[in-house]
């Protein structure tokens, strides 16, 4: 089976600008988790997706928000990006399910975001 | 509150020396699950191992092992026989049953396994 993928790997932005990430889950997983990484902060969940929904959201601005689309795959966005965006995204899939316990997560490479 | 520490912000051992990796979570939930991952200087975390908290034997895998103890709240990850190639940034991740997949990833703990 194919990994997690995401696009782009890499990402220059300028201040005040918006961005979006992109990733498609291993075949079959249908929850989507984002996590950014940074060498402060270290990796924090930013949102979850799962059936389109999102079910759990970290403690990120409304800057940050996140879909996903009936095909499990999912986006990210980023808007009026400042300085301190500038951070490593993964996105993760696991076979999650309503009801089931918590299976582990299958991270991407990640996005690496340079805001300048 | 922190909710998953691990003290050890960077360890450097010789080729074959035994190490210890050391995670202490904290939790109010009764379910819960624990994990281990991998980040190589490449970057793609990899998964380990999980755990849940109703199983607390110890887990073996080759030269990896874990060692769960709810009484301290530890889930501590042992390489034996330490090689190059296991050089990398360990992290140790607790979910909560009720927390729809939600994350909780230690600061990590640096392996520098020198030849």
């Amino acid at each position: 089976k194919a990994g997690v993928t995401q696009t782009p790997r890499y990402l220059i932005k300028t201040r005040g600008q918006q961005v979006t990430l992109s990733c498609s889950p291993i075949s079959g997983h249908r929850s989507v988790s984002w996590y950014q990484q940074t060498p402060g902060q270290g990796l924090q969940f930013l949102f979850e997706y799962f059936s389109e929904t999102q079910r759990n959201k970290g403690n990120f601005p409304g800057r940050f928000s996140g879909r996903q689309f009936s095909n499990s795959r999912s986006e990210m966005n980023v808007s009026t990006l400042e300085l301190g965006d500038s951070a490593l995204y993964l996105c993760a899939s696991s076979l999650a399910r309503e009801g089931a316990p918590v299976h582990e997560q299958y991270f991407g490479p990640g996005t690496r975001l340079t805001v300048t | 509150a922190q909710k998953v520490t691990q003290a050890q912000t960077e360890i450097s051992v010789v080729e074959k020396e035994d190490v210890t990796l050391d995670c202490v979570y904290e939790t109010r939930d009764t379910t819960y699950y624990l994990f281990w991952y991998k980040q190589p200087p490449s970057g793609e975390l990899v998964f380990l191992i999980r755990r849940n908290s109703f199983d607390e034997q110890n887990e073996i895998s080759g030269r990896y092992s874990w060692n769960f103890q709810k009484s301290t709240s530890s889930f501590n990850f042992t390489i034996t026989a330490s090689q190059v190639v296991d050089s990398a940034v360990y992290f140790c991740a607790l979910s909560e049953a009720n927390n729809f997949n939600k994350f909780y990833f230690g600061s990590g703990t640096k392996l520098n396994v020198k030849p």
